[in-house]
């Protein structure tokens, strides 16, 4: 069974503060993970996938295997950063996504 | 507006209603899947279909709960005999069959509310 943890429901950070967003899988092969974000009054976007390995919006996620982790990141946080993020897997080749509950990022100003 | 789309957005019912609601998807995406998503948790998939082919069920999908892409394009979502647990955010998502491209593209939604 693939499953997706997200431990925290709320992240409050001040602006400029560097984010953490953490995120755990459980899954036997080699999975596929993104991040997916909800702005307010939006519809959920991707926002990064592993296999990319890009930066969007300043934001990075390194899969680490060892630790079955894909934590997101930000080195300064924006306002405009608030918003819900899912982590979510694809596993086995099958397009069945596996969404964590998310976590919602609130930015201070 | 070129993405997916769903309809109606909000749908309000009675308890043992019957409900339908539509996807359709970005065009030239062959792949459509529905999640269900309730308050405080992640979407949780329900089925996909590629082209007309209905690929996988979700256990969440009880006999009550149908879904059909008769040409490949749109999608309906009918659930049967409605319940209170069924209230829920319903998305729909699209998106093309790539080995190395997994994006799914995901709808508005349709907040359905039972009572």
């Amino acid at each position: 069974a693939q499953r997706v943890t997200q431990p925290e429901k709320l992240l409050s950070v001040f602006k400029g503060a560097p984010v953490e967003l953490k995120c755990n899988y459980s899954y036997s092969g080699s999975p596929e993970l993104f991040w997916y974000v909800q702005y307010s009054r939006q519809r959920l976007q991707l926002l990064l996938r592993h296999i990319s390995r890009e930066s969007i919006k300043g934001f990075t996620a390194d899969l680490n295997k060892g630790e079955t982790s894909f934590h997101l990141k930000k080195p300064f946080a924006q306002e405009e950063d608030s918003a819900m993020y899912y982590c979510a897997l694809i596993g086995g080749g099958y397009q069945k996504v596996t969404f964590g509950i998310g976590t919602k990022l609130q930015v201070i100003p | 507006d070129t993405g997916v789309s769903q309809d109606p957005r909000h749908k309000i019912t009675k308890r043992g209603q019957n409900v339908t609601f539509r996807c359709d998807p970005i065009s030239e995406h062959n792949r459509l899947y529905w999640y269900r998503q309730t308050l405080g948790q992640g979407p949780e998939f329900l089925t996909y279909f590629q082209n007309e082919a209905q690929l996988e069920k979700s256990r969440l999908l009880s006999d009550r709960f149908s879904a059909e892409r008769p040409k490949g394009s749109f999608s309906t979502l009918e659930i049967q005999r409605t319940e209170q647990g069924d209230s829920a955010m319903y998305l729909c998502a699209s998106s093309l069959v790539d080995s190395s491209y997994n994006e799914q593209f995901f709808g508005p939604g349709t907040r359905l509310t039972v009572l």
